[in-house]
């Protein structure tokens, strides 16, 4: 069965902080996405990756295909990183769209 | 700002009446979905879209009807809903087919209440 599963499932750090959050996987995946979910409801595509890193500003993310799992890190945390982060994992005949969502980690930065 | 638009942002609507959502993009994305989002949980598929041809989740009610007029259109019609139906609906596209790996661009959703 298809599943991810994230952790932790609330997190709540002050302001500059050093934040990770991870992702595991239970099966051979194709690719891995971050998303960023605002309270307002609209989700951003913050990463796909398949291998190794990827960093975007304060952002980075890493995935280990043989331990079949992900971290998303975040530098130097802000009160506006404050944001439920979702990921979601690629099979490839996993359904419709292909995509096994994670339940969410929901963030609260402290100024 | 995303480059998916959903209207209407917020829409309240009774058990009997009939109602539109919309989604538009101009990336010449030929994938398109409809997400259902309840609080504190992840999306979940109701429907795709690829290359203007439907893919049907079988668990989703008839009382949702999905139409993709063109490729940059997507709508979703709503009829006789019931209050559990309430919830956030997102629209998302991606380049290339259905199950075609690529980053998916989501809407800002349409905050739905079934009174």
């Amino acid at each position: 069965k298809n599943e991810v599963e994230q952790s932790p499932q609330n997190l709540t750090a002050q302001e500059g902080e050093f934040i990770t959050i991870n992702c595991s996987y239970s099966v051979g995946i194709s690719a891995l996405h971050w998303l960023q979910q605002h309270p307002g409801g609209g989700i951003v595509s913050l990463f796909m990756l398949s291998s190794g890193k990827k960093k975007h500003g304060r952002l980075i993310a890493t995935i280990n295909i043989q331990e079949k799992h992900s971290s998303l890190h975040i530098t130097a945390s802000h009160p506006r990183d404050s944001a439920v982060y979702i990921c979601a994992a690629f099979y490839s005949g996993g359904g419709a769209d292909g995509l096994t969502f994670g339940k969410g980690t929901h963030l609260i930065i402290q100024p | 700002d995303t480059e998916v638009t959903q209207t209407p942002k917020h829409l309240v609507m009774g058990m009997t009446n009939k109602k539109s959502l919309k989604c538009e993009q101009h990336m010449g994305h030929r994938a398109m979905y409809w997400y259902k989002q309840k609080a504190k949980k992840p999306p979940e598929l109701m429907f795709v879209y690829s290359y203007e041809k439907l893919s049907i989740n079988e668990s989703v009610p008839s009382r949702f009807s999905p139409e993709c007029p063109n490729s940059s259109l997507l709508n979703l019609h709503l009829h006789a809903l019931q209050p559990e139906d309430s919830a956030l609906y997102l629209c998302a596209s991606s380049r290339g087919g259905r199950g075609f790996n690529s980053p998916l661009h989501f809407g800002n959703g349409t905050r739905l209440t079934v009174t």
